[in-house]
């Protein structure tokens, strides 16, 4: 079945650094995929996505490519600040028959930002 | 527009109890989501609805949980009796129908702590 893997965490940056967080998935079909934010004390909020292979989703300084031959999509942001502290989940859906499916969603990654 | 709002925040029931929670889409969205989060697990997927059908009812854990959208407006989430491995964060999302699009737009959630 449809899977999502990420990086566990917590992670621990100082301000300005270069972040990371890798996420892999399987899926049978083509999906869509997603990165999801929950900043403290709020819900999930969408961060990015894409749709198809070598899509390029950004935003807030943020990027992550669909790579279909590495079956990846990490985020990458080249500063963080302290404002990005928060929990990061990587999800992909499927369509079906026009519908589209539920979300599959990694664990979740918390990253911590310190001044 | 008003987000997906989810009633109560919290909610705090002894073993045995029923609890009802309740989720308001965004206007006009067709689609409705519940999801939950136990305890440093992943975000699970609980159930679709297409306006009042289930669409989807696969990630339901048991029969203890019943869920209904009359009128294809608000749902709710009844858990009867509650366990103590019902405790977690219980999400509802919902998205258009049509256009293709595939962003599902979260609530901040329901807290339950079962004792």
């Amino acid at each position: 079945g449809n899977s999502v893997t990420q990086m566990e965490g917590p992670v621990t940056l100082s301000e300005e650094a270069f972040l990371t967080i890798n996420c892999t998935y399987t899926a049978t079909g083509y999906p869509s995929l997603f990165w999801y934010v929950q900043y403290p004390g709020e819900g999930l909020q969408l961060l990015l996505k894409a749709t198809k292979a070598d899509d390029k989703g950004s935003n807030k300084g943020f990027e992550a490519t669909y790579r279909k031959e590495t079956t990846s999509f990490h985020l990458e942001k080249g500063s963080v600040q302290v404002s990005d502290s928060a929990v990061y989940f990587c999800a992909l859906s499927e369509w079906y028959g026009g519908s589209q499916g539920n979300l599959i969603f990694g664990k979740g990654t918390k990253l911590s930002v310190k001044p | 527009e008003a987000g997906v709002t989810q009633f109560p925040s919290h909610s705090v029931i002894e073993k045995g109890q029923t609890v009802t929670l309740r989720c308001d889409p965004i206007s006009g969205h067709d689609n409705l989501y519940w999801y939950r989060r136990v305890m440093g697990k992943e975000i699970k997927f609980l159930l679709h609805f297409v306006k009042e059908s289930k669409q989807d009812e696969s990630g339901m854990p048991n029969n203890r949980f019943l869920a209904e959208r009359t009128g294809g407006t608000y749902s709710t989430l009844k858990v009867q009796p509650a366990e103590l491995e019902d405790s977690g964060v219980y999400f509802c999302a919902s998205s258009p129908t049509g256009g293709g699009t595939d962003t599902q737009y979260f609530g901040p959630g329901t807290r339950l702590t079962v004792l």
